[in-house]
């Protein structure tokens, strides 16, 4: 069964601090892994996209892996500042074909970050 | 705007009532996507467009959904005799193209309270 799994599921740091988020996997044939951040009450806005031979990729001061032998992505942020605190969502895209039936979400972490 | 916009925002309806939500795209964006977010949970897929046509109707969870794009670009979503459960966040997303690696952008969501 196609899976995306996060962890933690809510995590709060001090601002200034760096976090890791993680996400994995069990889609397959794998197509590309999506990052969204969605703060609260606004639809998701995309933060990185990494396809099968691309294992890392960086968006400011997010910076994103890909492991696609294990099947885990990272998010990784950097310096942390208060408009991080959001929830982010690890979107996995299964190739069969171009639908997009397929795109499988994870349920998000939502991170706080407190000054 | 350059964005997805959807209205209304917010949307409170009777049980058993018949609920309309419209998603304009951003201009010139061929796919378009639904999708539900129950709270605290991803986003759930309902259905894309291919300009004017579903191409992928998989995710609507049962026949009282449905949804159109007539001239391929603002779509409704419909929703016939409403149910609590249908309670959630429905967010709409738009892209250039299908597959790959194209961006998502999303709407801000209507949230559909049914009592």
């Amino acid at each position: 069964k196609n899976q995306v799994e996060q962890s933690p599921q809510s995590l709060i740091i001090l601002e200034g601090k760096n976090c890791t988020l993680q996400c994995n996997y069990t889609v397959s044939p794998f197509s590309n892994l999506r990052w969204y951040k969605q703060d609260t009450g606004r639809g998701p806005v995309s933060l990185t996209i990494m396809t099968f031979s691309e294992n890392t990729k960086s968006n400011g001061r997010y910076t994103a892996t890909l492991d696609a032998d294990t099947k885990q992505s990272s998010l990784h942020i950097t310096a942390s500042q208060l408009s991080d605190s959001a929830s982010y969502i690890c979107v996995v895209s299964a190739h069969y074909g171009g639908s997009q039936g397929n795109l499988i979400f994870g349920k998000g972490t939502k991170l706080s970050v407190k000054p | 705007g350059a964005g997805v916009s959807q209205t209304p925002s917010n949307k409170v309806t009777e049980k058993g009532k018949y609920v309309e939500l419209r998603c304009d795209p951003i201009s010139g964006h061929t796919a378009l996507y639904w999708y539900r977010q129950s709270l605290g949970q991803g986003p759930e897929f309902l259905i894309y467009f291919q300009g004017t046509g579903a191409a992928d109707d998989s995710g609507l969870p049962n026949d009282r959904f449905f949804a159109v794009r007539p001239e391929g670009s603002v779509s409704t979503l419909k929703i016939q005799r409403t149910e609590r459960g249908d309670s959630a966040v429905y967010l709409c997303a738009s892209s250039t193209q299908v597959g790959g690696s194209d961006t998502q952008y999303f709407g801000p969501g209507t949230r559909l309270t049914v009592l």
